[in-house]
């Protein structure tokens, strides 16, 4: 079983919908989360953190379910610049490394 | 405060040329990482280093090489290019030392190299 996984998509949502997406982790003891986002050709950037106590951040919910061992990202009201892949990173199976998942692709259609 | 750079932004090399893909941070961060990224694929970690001296393979070494003779720089070497080795290349770096909270890694704009 992979570390971190996530379903590649895409999903495919119009612009003003609600999205949730998940991503399993495989380390019981994890503890610390981030989901970053990496719009195409470009480097991933921090959207937010996810902690055991969820993390809300405008339009986006991170939450974390340590007993089924996932955490999820909420986006309400969906827009077009949301459109990118979306990463979730694992910042404590590794000693010095941070686990990232392969992503999951959002297109917000107009 | 220009974060992470990365030079070139672009290179085109031939089977069997050599390169070195530059990657200097001025946020004073003890680790620095190098991923590879394939079309359509996640980030693979080639090496990291977690301080001046100190570097460690990651899951895809093979082909490549590095040094940290200083906090700012991780060069990364490319010995005998293959078409394998086609790929977009990223420089990380983050500070390591939070108190045990997880601190934000931050990613330079990439080196897309393509070998033919």
């Amino acid at each position: 079983r992979k570390e971190v996984e996530q379903d590649p998509g895409p999903f495919n949502v119009p612009e003003g919908a609600t999205v949730a997406f998940n991503c399993t982790y495989s380390n019981s003891a994890s503890q610390s989360f981030f989901w970053y986002r990496q719009d195409c050709r470009k480097e991933p950037k921090l959207l937010m953190s996810v902690y055991s106590s969820g993390n809300e951040d405008g339009r986006f919910t991170a939450q974390l379910n340590r007993a089924s061992q996932y955490i999820s990202l909420l986006i309400r009201d969906s827009k077009l610049s949301d459109s990118a892949t979306y990463l979730c990173v694992d910042t404590t199976s590794g000693t010095y490394k941070y686990i990232f998942g392969t992503g999951t692709r959002l297109k917000v259609l107009a | 405060n220009a974060g992470v750079t990365q030079t070139p932004k672009f290179r085109i090399l031939k089977i069997g040329q050599s390169m070195t893909l530059q990657c200097t941070q001025d946020m004073n961060h003890n680790y620095m990482y190098w991923y590879r990224q394939d079309p359509g694929m996640g980030l693979k970690l080639i090496y990291y280093s977690v301080g001046a001296g100190i570097t460690d393979k990651g899951e895809v070494p093979n082909g490549y090489n590095v040094s940290r003779s200083t906090t700012e720089d991780f060069p990364l070497r490319l010995e005998l290019a293959a078409p394998s080795q086609t790929s977009v290349y990223f420089c990380a770096s983050r500070n390591g030392l939070a108190g045990g909270v997880a601190d934000t890694q931050y990613f330079g704009p990439g080196t897309r190299l393509t070998v033919l």
